[in-house]
């Protein structure tokens, strides 16, 4: 079992609808988790880090943590093809790995106009 | 404005060559690692810095070498021990890991 596990997709949404991205992670004592998109042939830029149970909200970005599951996800309002990327969930311990995340390996993310 | 430059952008190595990737900081972060991305993989660590003059080895680290003399510098040498160094190779400093990381744009090294 990979530490960090994602869908590979590709998922494919259209215009204006919610894009649901799913991450679960092994590691029970995780404390921080990541979303970072990363366009084709680009490096990944961080969109968004949650660190307790429950929503965290940025403009049309969610990201819902779940510890007791060992689940995080993102979800994208209002899709836009400009959202079309793929996307990495992180996980870090600092207990165990100090400043080390482990990266699933993406969620590939096409919105259609 | 403050950010991580990686050179070269593309770098083509000939077997049983030797060469060194740069990634420089001015975010002043104490954090800096070296990832590997092969086409439609993950992220895996290669080498880790938390503070100048020591590092530590990731998950990948064979076939590679680092050093960290200055805080805003963490070169990484792919060796002629790295059977396979053909990748995207990515930099990323943090303020603690916690934060999440800035990632510089990348390295794509072929072997040819």
């Amino acid at each position: 079992q990979k530490e960090v596990e994602q869908n590979s997709g590709p998922l494919s949404v259209p215009e204006g609808a919610i894009a649901s991205l799913n991450c679960t992670y092994s590691d029970r004592g995780s404390q921080s988790f990541f979303w970072y998109r990363q366009y084709s042939g680009k490096s990944p830029e961080l969109i968004m880090f949650i660190y307790s149970n429950g929503d965290k909200e940025d403009g049309r970005f969610t990201a819902q943590l779940n510890k007791a599951s060992q689940y995080v996800s993102l979800l994208i309002r209002d899709s836009q093809p400009s959202d079309s990327a793929t996307y990495l969930c992180a996980v870090n311990n600092y207990n165990t790995n100090a400043g080390k995340s482990t990266f699933g390996d993406g969620t590939t993310l096409t919105v259609k106009p | 404005d403050g950010g991580i430059t990686q050179s070269p952008k593309y770098l083509f190595r000939k077997e049983g060559q030797n060469v060194t990737l740069s990634c420089e900081q001015n975010l002043n972060h104490d954090a800096m690692y070296w990832y590997r991305q092969d086409p439609g993989q993950g992220l895996r660590l290669i080498y880790y810095s938390q503070i100048v003059n020591d590092f530590q080895k990731g998950d990948i680290a064979e076939g590679y070498s680092v050093s960290r003399e200055k805080k805003e510098s963490f070169p990484l040498t792919v060796t002629s021990a790295q059977k396979n160094p053909t990748a995207f190779y990515l930099c990323a400093s943090s303020i603690s890991g916690n934060n999440g990381y800035t990632f510089g744009s990348g390295t794509r090294l072929t072997v040819v």
